[in-house]
């Protein structure tokens, strides 16, 4: 059971470079979510994907920009990246976006440290 | 909108004692509250959920809470804390977005220490 699977793990970025965070599920869900966790305020919501072919802005969305390749696949990019966007990448899936409570399942987390 | 408060940013226990995790949430409307935990370098685990039905809810690995509309908490307990529980719990509240989706409002986490 693989769940939501996110590349790479660990990246270092020097300031102004520009990089990619895969992220994969297996579980056929509608939805894709990516998240930055920094200390102390939980998770943020960066960009979501409620349906394949279709995103939309969350809290923090200045500086990235994403893909939703096809249902199983949804990227996260940084164009020029900035030590703000140190902090921790979760992506997640869901079912759907309804508040009826659909669980929503996290990666593991990609850790990017910008220098 | 929703808000979410964890009432301790740490919580230390003895390994055999209680656990007591406090969340308290503002919502304008029922909300679904879950209770994730996150291991060190691990991602965030479902511990339990509630979606209006029972108002105690049993999660995995011996985890409960109880949602309480007239104190507008969802505490999480243990009856007797192991090791492994060591970790951060986060207390998580639905809210619809400006999108219709599904919009999670994460707590700032509690840090759980299990002594020996």
């Amino acid at each position: 059971n693989a769940g939501v699977t996110q590349t790479p793990k660990f990246q270092v970025l020097k300031t102004g470079q520009s990089m990619t965070l895969q992220c994969a599920q297996d579980m056929n869900h509608n939805s894709m979510y990516w998240y930055r966790q920094d200390p102390g305020m939980g998770l943020r919501l960066i960009y979501y994907s409620a349906s394949e072919g279709t995103t939309d802005k969350g809290e923090v969305p200045n500086g990235y920009n994403v893909s939703r390749l096809n249902k199983r696949e949804f990227s996260l990019r940084l164009e020029s990246a900035a030590p703000s966007q140190t902090s921790v990448y979760f992506c997640a899936s869901s079912t759907g976006t309804s508040i009826s409570g659909n669980t929503i399942y996290f990666g593991e987390g990609s850790w990017l440290t910008v220098v | 909108a929703q808000s979410v408060t964890q009432l301790d940013s740490h919580v230390s226990v003895s390994e055999g004692t209680p656990v007591l995790l406090r969340c308290n949430y503002s919502s304008s409307y029922s909300p679904s509250l879950f209770w994730y935990v996150q291991h060190p370098n691990k991602g965030l685990q479902l511990l339990l959920k509630y979606t209006s039905a029972a108002t105690l809810v049993k999660g995995i690995n011996g985890f409960e809470a109880e949602f309480k509309k007239s104190e507008t908490s969802f505490h999480l307990t243990k009856p007797s804390a192991h090791m492994s529980d060591a970790a951060e719990y986060f207390c998580v509240v639905t809210d619809q977005g400006s999108g219709g989706y599904n919009k999670l409002i994460f707590g700032a986490g509690t840090r759980l220490a299990v002594h020996p």
